[in-house]
């Protein structure tokens, strides 16, 4: 089946530096992908779309020079993070549109720590 | 609409008992609506999915109810087992059909416990 592989798991970084998180579509092409945020304890917010080849469609309140959304080949987007602040401490989780039964795959997600 | 920054719901029962999740969705507009599964530090897992031409759909021990009347799904777990203990979201699609889909909005989500 498709798997989505995302990277890093885990990522402590001081404040006012920035952190990359790569989403890779394994085994198949991904078009769109999804970056969203968790709060513990709470749902998954829809933070971007991604789309290959073009500029990431950013959902409202998100600030896009904060969170940079590359999305170069059709099976690697990045985000980054820049200039962390800790209340951006969260858990971010990709997801990638292609041809999975259901037609999307979730990453595992990265739990980031800003200190 | 979105998903707001409420703390979820929680849903305790017994080992053997059969378990139901309740989510209300949002749009009325929405074709597809996708039950996820999701443990403890990690992503989103598949469970079962629905189309809004449809009212039941069944599974491997879960059954997923679409009421679009009301705007409500609801995900039946059957014979709950402790391996079921997990934070389960509903999440809702528009213009799922052909070759065009949809951004997946999330619903709130419960955490389901399930004692041995």
């Amino acid at each position: 089946g498709a798997v989505v592989s995302q990277h890093p798991s885990r990522v402590i970084c001081k404040s006012g530096t920035s952190v990359k998180i790569e989403c890779r579509s394994l085994d198949f092409q991904a078009t769109t992908m999804f970056w969203y945020r968790q709060f513990p304890k709470q749902s998954l917010m829809l933070m971007a779309t991604s789309n290959e080849g073009s500029k990431a469609t950013y959902e409202q309140g998100v600030e896009k020079d904060k969170f940079l959304i590359n999305h170069a080949s059709l099976t690697l987007s990045t985000l980054t993070v820049t200039s962390a602040h800790p209340e951006d401490s969260s858990f971010y989780i990709c997801s990638a549109r292609g041809p999975a039964p259901r037609g999307y795959t979730f990453g595992s997600g990265t739990r980031l720590t800003v200190v | 609409g979105e998903s707001v920054g409420l703390h979820l719901p929680t849903l305790s029962v017994q080992e053997g008992d059969n378990s139901i999740i309740n989510c209300a969705y949002s749009n009325s507009a929405s074709d597809y609506f996708i039950w996820y599964k999701q443990e403890s530090g990690k992503g989103p897992q598949f469970i079962i999915d629905i189309r809004s031409n449809m009212d039941k759909r069944q599974g491997q021990r879960v059954t997923v109810l679409l009421n679009k009347t009301v705007k409500h799904l609801s995900l039946q777990i059957a014979a709950t087992q402790p391996g079921d203990s997990a934070v389960y979201f509903c999440a809702e699609i528009t213009n799922a059909g052909g070759t065009s889909y949809g951004k997946l909005t999330f619903g709130q989500g419960t955490i389901l416990t399930v004692h041995p």
